[in-house]
Formats: C-alpha cells, structure tokens, sequence
C-alpha cells in the first residue's frame, strides 16, 4: 500500500515553460486536492475533485488546470510557469463518507522553483 | 468562505513544559477541525481531529479542545519532548463540501533539550 505518491520530488523551470505534477493513490480515495504552500500562509487549496470526471476550483486555481480521469490519478497542470508559482505543492486524498469530512493523506510533496 | 487564524507562529518551550497553539474560524458551519504535524521537509501529517459535537478529545500527550460558541479550537501537547519539534496546522471543513480544508497559516514548534 504506497498511499499517495507525487513526483516529481524536485523540478525548476524556466518562465513561461509548462509542466505536469504527477500524484496517485491507491486507497481507492473519492476527493483529491491540490495545495501550494508559501511560508507564512499554511497550505492553500488550488484544485479539487470529488470523483472521476469531476474537479472544481479551490482557493488559488489561476494558473493551473487539472483532470479527473480514473479514481487514482489526479495530475496538475502549470501551463505557463511564472516565478510566483514558485512553491511546495502537495497532494492529497480522502474518503468521502457520505457527508462527513475524513482524514486527508498528504503526498510528499514537490518543491517547485520557477527561474 | 472560511478563515481560520492561527497563534503563535513561533513557539519554544523547555522539554518537559507544555505547548498550547490556538485557532479561531469564522464560519459556524464547520463541524470538523483537524491537527497536522509536519516534520521539515516531509508531508503533513494528521495528529488529531475533533468533531463539532464533541468538546475536547485527547491521544496520549496531545489534546485538543473546541468551544463552538467562541469559534475557537486549541491543540495542547504536555511533557514535550525534542522530536514534538515541527510545524502544527490546524484546519477546518464543513459537510457538504466534500472534503475541502481552510488551513491556518502554521506554528513552528520547537521543544528546547
């Protein structure tokens, strides 16, 4: 059981360039989220899905665009990267049982830099 | 939406000593209020949650407590010991949101030997 797996653990990019964040999870998890974390202001929510085929837009979503096409994948997209998309970015999954909210498991995260 | 604030941002105690870090929120909707731990460089990681109706819950040497009238949660960890040295966040989540979490901005711990 990996519980949820991010890559890659590091990567920089040049301005402008776009690029893919990989994450999965094998607990069979409903919701799946992307958070960015800056220093000084916590874990801030850019995207979210609650089932395949379904996302919506978290707090900080501009600038980055996901899809939800099976229950284990839910992969975040920099279409064109700029320096202040400079970050650590987090995924995480949780079950979603009925209406009450679940432990969410963090994966380890990549820190992006953006030259 | 939601705001969840969080204090202190920094805080040393002597091993031994007590730590108590402190949220508010704003929306009385929320109904679930969770802890994580974040050792540097590694993922977050759920120390303990509570539920909106339940007053305080406690798991060994960690404590936290919710006072639904103030909007305010605590996280109390007593006998500290050097590897309680880590960020803390607090979150809170409503039903019917699915699973979506407002994060207070973090307090760094740091347990003196």
């Amino acid at each position: 059981n990996a519980g949820v797996t991010q890559t890659p653990k590091f990567q920089v990019l040049k301005t402008g360039q776009s690029m893919t964040l990989q994450c999965a999870q094998d607990m069979n998890h409903e919701y799946m989220s992307w958070y960015r974390q800056d220093p000084g202001m916590g874990l801030r929510l850019i995207h979210y899905s609650v089932g395949a085929g379904i996302t919506d837009q978290g707090e900080v979503p501009n600038g980055y665009n996901v899809s939800r096409s099976t229950t284990e994948d839910f992969p975040l997209r920099l279409l064109s990267a700029a320096p202040s998309q400079t970050s650590v970015y987090f995924c995480a999954s949780s079950y979603l049982m009925g209406r009450a909210n679940t432990e969410a498991f963090f994966g380890q995260g990549t820190r992006l830099t953006v030259v | 939406g939601e705001n969840v604030e969080q204090h202190p941002s920094t805080l040393s105690v002597q091993e031994g000593d007590s730590a108590v870090i402190k949220c508010t929120y704003s929306d009385s909707a929320s109904n679930y209020f969770p802890w994580y731990k974040q050792e540097l460089g590694k993922r977050p990681q759920l120390i303990i949650d509570i539920r909106s109706n339940v007053g305080e819950k406690k798991d060994q040497r960690i404590a936290v407590t919710l006072n639904k009238t103030a909007k305010h949660f605590s996280l109390h960890i007593t006998e500290t010991q050097p590897e309680d040295s880590a960020v803390y966040f607090c979150a809170a989540s409503k039903a019917n949101t699915g699973n979506q979490f407002y994060f207070g901005t973090g307090t760094s711990l740091t347990v003196i030997p």
